[in-house]
């Protein structure tokens, strides 16, 4: 049984370029939800995918978008990149009943993006 | 506002020692509360839950935690810490209901090992 599985390990981007990164939840899943985690510090929830729409969203611009496809899959995109995105970009997936999420979140190992 | 605070970020115990790691969070009512761990280069991996019920809980790894409603705590415990347990902690609370399960996370302690 296939764990949260996320692409690439890492990547390295300058500032002002655009970068998607990739991830396959865990098998069962339908809901995936985004968390960036810059270094020393906690996770923090970007946005939720539900039905191939974002249902949630935290305090993050524009310049982070996504995606969820219809095997659930879901892609994170972010624009215009600055120094301050260098971080490791966490993807969750979970199980929704009745249209709430309130199973247990299970993480991938996540993409490490570092921005010069 | 909805927040989660560990308020320690560094500790250091001995192998075997016992272990408690603490926990407090801001919220209306009473969230789902959630402990993980996070290995250095890795995701989080689930450690306990509390949804409801009894207030002492059971994890993988011989983890427990304990929630007090009248202190707003959830504490991780585990009687004889072993090496392989060195690692970073993180409290999380998600919305009881409505919320869609996003996660609030603190800060993190990190946890070291002595042999």
């Amino acid at each position: 049984d296939a764990g949260v599985t996320q692409s690439p390990t890492h990547l390295i981007k300058t500032r002002g370029q655009q970068v998607t990164l990739r991830c396959s939840p865990k098998s069962g899943h339908d809901t995936v939800s985004w968390y960036q985690q810059a270094l020393g510090q906690g996770p923090q929830f970007i946005f939720q995918y539900y039905e191939e729409e974002e249902r949630q969203r935290g305090n993050f611009p524009d310049r982070f978008s996504g995606h969820q496809f219809p095997n659930y899959s879901s892609e994170l995109n972010v624009n215009a990149l600055l120094l301050g995105d260098s971080a490791l970009y966490l993807c969750a997936s979970s199980l929704s009943r009745d249209g709430y999420s309130n199973q247990p979140q299970h993480f991938g190992d996540g993409t490490r993006l570092s921005i010069l | 506002a909805q927040s989660v605070t560990q308020p320690d970020i560094h500790i250091t115990v001995s192998e075997g020692a016992s272990l408690e790691l603490r926990c407090n969070y801001s919220y209306g009512a009473t969230p789902y509360l959630f402990w993980y761990v996070q290995s250095p280069g890795q995701g989080l991996q689930l450690l306990l839950k509390y949804f409801s019920g009894d207030t002492l809980v059971q994890g993988i790894k011989g983890f427990e935690a304990e929630f007090k409603r009248s202190q707003s705590s959830f504490n991780l415990r585990k009687p004889s810490v072993h090496w392989s347990d060195a690692a970073e902690y993180f409290c999380a609370v998600a919305p009881l209901r409505g919320g869609y399960n996003k996660l609030i996370f603190g800060a993190g302690t990190r946890l070291a090992v002595h042999p």
